[in-house]
C-alpha cells in the first residue's frame, strides 16, 4: 500500500500570499494517478486537481498541481478568503486508493 | 446536475449491522464506478470500498475487508454499503463518491454519520 505524507501539517498565510503544499508518496504513483481535494468544515471534499496537474471543472486557475513519481505539489498562487480550508492528496494504484493526512491552510 | 444523497446512518452497538444507501441522479449511473469514503470525527479521509460500473468487481480497504460489502442496483440508481460486525473505530461520516479520471472522485454526497457505541 502506498502511503502519502503531506507537509506541512498547517500553513499559516495571509490573503494574497502564495501557498505551496507537498505530498510525498512511499512508492512511485503510477501514471500520475494523483489528485488533490479541498474540504471546508461541515462540507464534503471538492476535487481540485486530477492526474497530478489537470484542473477539475470550474476550479480557478490560481490552483495548480505539479509533480510525478513520488513528489507532488499543490500551489495556490494568491490566496483568497475562500481558500482557507484543509487540503488532501489522494492516489490510486493496484485497485487501492489512499489519502494523505491533510494540510490545513489557515489565516495568519 | 449530479447529485448523490446518502442515507441509513445512525447509532448502532458494537457487533451490530447497518446498511447505507446512496441515491444518485444527474448522470448515467451504470457507466461509472462508485466508492465509499469515510471520515472519523476530526480526522482525515479514508477510502473504504469501490464497485465497478457493472457491479462485477469490488475492492475493499483492509480495515473493512470481510465485514463490509459494497453493491449497486443500476436500475434504481442506488449504491449500497452493508456493514456487519461494526466496531467503535468504524464511527465516521460515510460519503459516496463518483469515480472520475485518473482514479479521482469528482462528485461527493453530503455524507451520513455512523456512530458505533454501546
Amino acid at each position: 500500500e502506498i502511503v502519502l505524507t503531506q507537509s506541512p501539517g498547517t500553513l499559516s498565510l495571509s490573503p494574497g500570499e502564495r501557498a505551496t503544499l507537498s505530498c510525498r508518496a512511499s512508492q512511485s504513483v503510477s501514471s500520475s494517478y494523483l489528485a488533490w481535494y479541498q474540504q471546508k468544515p461541515g462540507q464534503a471534499p471538492r476535487l481540485l486537481i486530477y492526474a497530478a496537474s489537470s484542473r477539475a471543472t470550474g476550479i480557478p486557475d490560481r490552483f495548480s498541481g505539479s509533480g510525478s513519481g513520488t513528489d507532488f505539489t499543490l500551489t495556490i498562487s494568491r490566496l483568497e478568503s475562500e481558500d482557507f480550508a484543509v487540503y488532501y492528496c489522494q492516489q490510486y494504484g493496484s485497485s487501492l486508493w489512499t489519502f494523505g493526512q491533510g494540510t490545513k491552510v489557515e489565516i495568519k | 446536475e449530479v447529485q448523490l444523497l446518502e442515507s441509513g446512518g445512525g447509532l448502532v452497538q458494537p457487533g451490530g449491522s447497518l446498511r447505507l444507501s446512496c441515491a444518485a441522479s444527474g448522470f448515467t449511473f451504470s457507466s461509472y464506478a462508485l466508492s465509499w469514503v469515510r471520515q472519523a470525527p476530526g480526522k482525515g479521509l479514508e477510502w473504504v470500498s469501490t464497485i465497478s460500473s457493472s457491479g462485477g468487481s469490488t475492492f475493499d480497504a483492509d480495515t473493512v475487508k470481510g465485514r463490509f460489502t459494497v453493491s449497486r442496483d443500476n436500475a434504481k440508481y442506488t449504491l449500497y454499503l452493508q456493514m456487519n460486525s461494526l466496531r467503535v473505530e468504524d464511527t465516521a461520516v460515510y460519503y459516496c463518491a463518483k469515480a472520475a479520471a485518473a482514479g479521482s472522485f469528482d462528485y461527493w454526497g453530503q455524507g451520513t454519520l455512523v456512530t458505533v457505541s454501546s
